[in-house]
């Protein structure tokens, strides 16, 4: 059983467009996280939700809009895809928003904007 | 702010010979320190912590790290480096986000 799922694993689109990525993570954990790492593998963190609550939201543009339906789901929705948008997208769960919890990542989805 | 930095970006060893990969923090209190490890087109997996106690912390994998507080380090380790650990390792320092190293890639060579 996958703890950490995330749909689709590739998405190739055109600039202007807007895509959708789910992740849902069977760990029963409280937070929810979003990282982009870049080409040079650099990872950044994105958004972060606790019990289904934006508890971090680092600068990113508001193309970018996540949702939290239920702990186990957090979406990520992107509008209006631009070239600097192509990456691999991280979600990552733990089991509650403190300190001392490690990460449990999904597979990523490497998103290319042409 | 909370950072990490790996000052090396690749690592190259021979198989069986001992592996360090290095990291050091800066942190305002507490530091809660993590190593992950990526390999080709895979998430990152969790390979150990320090947050408390004895400075030598044992992971998975063979994998230990050493928690220096004199010279902020958290350096992984390993005794004997086997092919397999060819991947891309990240030091991650965590408060409410993790905030990761640059990353650094190990190369074992049979």
């Amino acid at each position: 059983d996958t703890a950490v799922s995330q749909t689709p694993k590739y998405l190739v689109t055109q600039m202007g467009n807007d895509k959708s990525i789910k992740c849902e993570q069977n760990l029963g954990h409280d937070t929810m996280y979003w990282y982009k790492q870049d080409s040079k593998k650099f990872l950044k963190i994105m958004f972060s939700y606790n019990n289904k609550e934006l508890i971090i939201n680092e600068t990113v543009p508001n193309r970018f809009s996540p949702k939290s339906p239920d702990k186990a789901h957090l979406n990520l929705h992107i509008n209006s895809l631009e070239l600097g948008d192509s990456a691999v997208y991280f979600c990552a769960s733990s089991q509650v928003a403190t300190t001392t919890g490690e990460l449990f990542f999904g597979e990523g989805s490497r998103l290319t904007v042409l | 702010a909370q950072s990490v930095a790996q000052p090396e970006d690749q690592v190259n060893v021979a198989e069986g010979n001992p592996l360090t990969v290095k990291c050091t923090y800066s942190v305002s209190g507490n530091p809660y320190l993590f190593w992950y490890v990526q390999y080709p087109n895979r998430g990152l997996q969790f390979l150990l912590k320090y947050i408390t106690g004895d400075n030598l912390v044992k992971g998975s994998y063979g994998f230990e790290a050493e928690f220096n507080k004199s010279q902020t380090s958290f350096h992984l380790k390993k005794p004997s480096a086997l092919v397999s650990d060819s991947a891309l390792y990240f030091c991650a320092v965590r408060d409410l986000r993790s905030r990761f190293g640059a990353g650094t890639t190990v190369t074992v060579r049979a």
